[in-house]
């Protein structure tokens, strides 16, 4: 029963591109949404986050957006770097992160 | 300002033998969570522990599995008699308060369990 879905395994975006990962759940419960990036062989990294109340958080080159009604997130990267390569995870928060499958982005220079 | 500390990072165990996985918070942290990364799979939460008290255990194998954050030093994840399938990555976090008034949870660099 997998409550926060990311149906993309990998993703690979030119140097300079738009980065789009998405993430879709299932839990209406879940009122604080987080993207991890994660390197091989190191913990999680905390990138970005946004409550349920709102639709939009941008830090940098990073945005999420959340669109409550249809249950799906998304992490914008703009523009996309070679060092944004990694594992990204979304993560849904109730008591407990809930963490979603993740996504192999690769930037290609 | 120390971040997560998790040690040993690798550890290698012969089948049947304990392993034990240590957590120290962030300082200030009073919220611990361990989660396991089996290979090529996401993040899995096993259990939420604050000072003394286990708060959700709702993801820890029902044998051999355990874990304790007491008043004093870190935390302790402890596997018995571990089986190849235990071989994974596990990763301690940690945070500020409870996660549902917004506090960030921060993780740690990992255990890498390796069962031979």
């Amino acid at each position: 029963d997998q409550q926060v879905k990311q149906n993309s395994p990998s993703l690979s975006v030119q140097e300079g591109r738009i980065s789009i990962l998405n993430c879709d759940y299932t839990n209406s419960m879940f009122d604080y949404f987080l993207w991890y990036k994660k390197y091989p062989a190191e913990g999680p990294t905390f990138l970005i986050s946004i409550s349920s109340i709102k639709d939009k958080n941008e830090d940098g080159r990073f945005t999420v957006f959340l669109n409550k009604s249809a249950k799906h997130l998304s992490l914008h990267i703009v523009p996309s770097q070679p060092g944004d390569s990694a594992v990204y995870f979304c993560a849904a928060l109730d008591e407990k992160l809930t963490f979603g499958t993740g996504t192999r982005l690769t930037i290609i220079p | 300002n120390a971040g997560v500390m998790q040690n040993p990072r690798h550890l290698v165990r012969r089948r049947g033998q304990e392993a034990r996985l240590r957590c120290s918070p962030m300082k200030g942290h009073s919220h611990v969570y361990w989660y396991r990364q089996l290979p090529e799979e996401g993040l899995k939460f096993m259990v939420y522990l604050q000072k003394e008290n286990i708060i959700d255990e709702s993801g820890m194998p029902k044998e051999r599995f355990s874990a304790e954050f007491p008043k004093e030093g870190p935390s302790i994840l402890r596997i018995q008699q571990v089986v190849r399938g235990d071989s994974a990555a596990y990763f301690c976090a940690s945070s500020p308060g409870t996660p549902a008034a917004g506090n960030t949870i921060y993780f740690g660099e990992g255990s890498w369990l390796t069962v031979v």
